[in-house]
């Protein structure tokens, strides 16, 4: 399986401000990676499949970015709502796998 | 817009088997596969497989031996069973629609039900 290395685990930040994460994959995956959303008690919430492509409805606050084995999910000013846990998931092979998560909380 | 509703068990018994059952409430089922995902409290997610609305299925290799995912077309519902269950099965169980960015692979989980909490305990 991929394994997918996310960092940091977790991050403080403040409303406004710009922040990156970044996935890691243990093999090339071509653009392979889709980026979740999850918030305590909630399901997961699609934001970025295929690296970079962001589904209808997606705030454009949030990119994506990447190829191969690096890639980076990117909210350029951070709202209240934003505050979370952020996932990876590679779509390369079967089984499909996910990142252990970066928690995003207020500053 | 996809809306999934998800039904079953809250508790099931070691050795037991787990079932759950998700229903397309918005959405049609045809031409989408279907997935079943997992998360331990406290943990991260885990695919546990998918069915495409033909019946064709994919299953995480770990726990292939144990799963059995079904669907059924004219109640627009897709089903989950996994047998012999362990504390170690205890999570909360996610439906989702699913997409394929290329033919029957590259799975990336669009809509996403509510999810259930599944306990296994005596």
């Amino acid at each position: 399986d991929i394994q997918l290395t996310q960092s940091p685990s977790f991050l403080s930040a403040s409303v406004g401000d710009r922040l990156t994460i970044t996935c890691r994959a243990s093999q090339v995956i071509s653009n392979y990676l889709a980026w979740y959303q999850q918030k305590p008690g909630k399901a997961p919430k699609l934001l970025i499949y295929a690296a970079s492509i962001l589904p209808s409805g997606v705030p454009s606050r949030f990119s994506g970015s990447g190829s191969g084995t690096d890639f980076t999910l990117t909210i350029s000013s951070l709202q209240p709502e934003d505050f979370a846990t952020y996932y990876c998931q590679e779509l390369n092979s079967s089984p499909p796998t996910f990142g252990r998560g970066t928690r995003l909380e207020i500053k | 817009q996809v809306q999934l509703l998800q039904s079953g068990p809250g508790l099931v018994k070691p050795s037991e088997t787990l079932s759950l059952t998700c229903t397309i409430s918005v959405g049609p089922i045809s031409a989408y596969w279907w997935s079943w995902i997992r998360q331990p409290p406290g943990k991260g997610l885990e695919w546990i497989g998918s069915i495409y609305y033909s019946g064709t299925t994919k299953y995480n290799p770990s726990l292939k031996s144990r799963v059995i995912i079904s669907v059924d077309k004219s109640e627009k519902e897709f089903s989950l069973k996994l047998s012999s269950v362990i504390a170690a099965d205890t999570a909360v169980y996610y439906c989702a629609s699913t997409s394929s960015y290329y033919d029957s692979g590259g799975f990336y989980f669009d809509f996403w039900g509510p999810g259930a909490l599944v306990t296994v305990s005596s």
